[in-house]
């Protein structure tokens, strides 16, 4: 059963930052894995999705990378802003029918102005 | 585009009621997904399915039914609730066949079991 586990689970910083937040997961063989934003009481934003077959990938002030052999992805997000705040969630997709998700416990973010 | 829509977005419900959650997405996707999230425990897959008339179990199945009566809508039903179904559930979509087609999720339905 995979499992994940996201680092740190709070994060407290003053704007224009550049900030890493780590994900590892137990079973490396998975499809694709994707980064979620989540405000509170709202729904999941879809951030950046990473193939299996890619090392990064990168959208705005966000990179995200993925080494699958350690079990490892990082999002690395550039010259924080207040906006950032949120709780940021990283899934691994299952290799099998359905590609499910399986979430970490999600790293819940502050920037300070 | 709508995405992904839930109904209702809030509901109290007693223990022993029974209820429907509606989940209806206007991008054609084959695949569709409940999950539920709960304080400590995250996001966890509850069922999904494949295309029309086709469900499967998730990780936490118990105490639901689904039905995928129709491509564009996906239905989760609590027979009859209990204070453990207490949470948030999502719904989510995405094409399938496609290795850069991402999940997308819609808003979320608070629901209280009491």
């Amino acid at each position: 059963k995979q499992e994940v586990t996201q680092i740190p689970a709070a994060l407290s910083v003053p704007e224009g930052e550049n900030l890493v937040l780590n994900c590892s997961f137990t079973d490396s063989a998975i499809y694709n894995l994707q980064w979620f934003r989540q405000d509170p009481g709202k729904g999941l934003t879809s951030l950046l999705l990473i193939q299996s077959s890619q090392r990064e990938q990168t959208s705005g002030r966000l990179n995200a990378s993925l080494d699958k052999s350690s079990g490892r992805s990082t999002l690395y997000i550039a010259a924080s802003q207040p906006g950032d705040s949120a709780t940021y969630l990283c899934a691994p997709w299952g290799n099998n029918a359905g590609n499910m998700l399986t979430f970490g416990g999600g790293t819940r973010l502050m920037v300070k102005p | 585009n709508a995405g992904v829509t839930q109904t209702p977005k809030f509901r109290v419900l007693k223990t022993g009621q029974s209820m429907t959650l509606l989940c209806a997405q206007d991008m054609n996707h084959e695949y569709m997904y409940w999950y539920r999230q709960d304080p400590g425990m995250g996001l966890r897959l509850i069922h999904y399915s494949v295309g029309e008339g086709t469900t499967a179990k998730g990780e936490v199945p118990d105490g639901y039914n689904v039905s995928r009566l129709k491509k564009q809508n996906f239905l989760l039903g609590l027979e009859s609730a209990a204070p453990s179904q207490t949470s948030v559930y999502f719904c989510a979509s995405r094409e399938s066949g496609r290795a850069r087609n991402e999940q997308f999720f819609g808003p979320g339905t608070r629901l209280t079991v009491l």
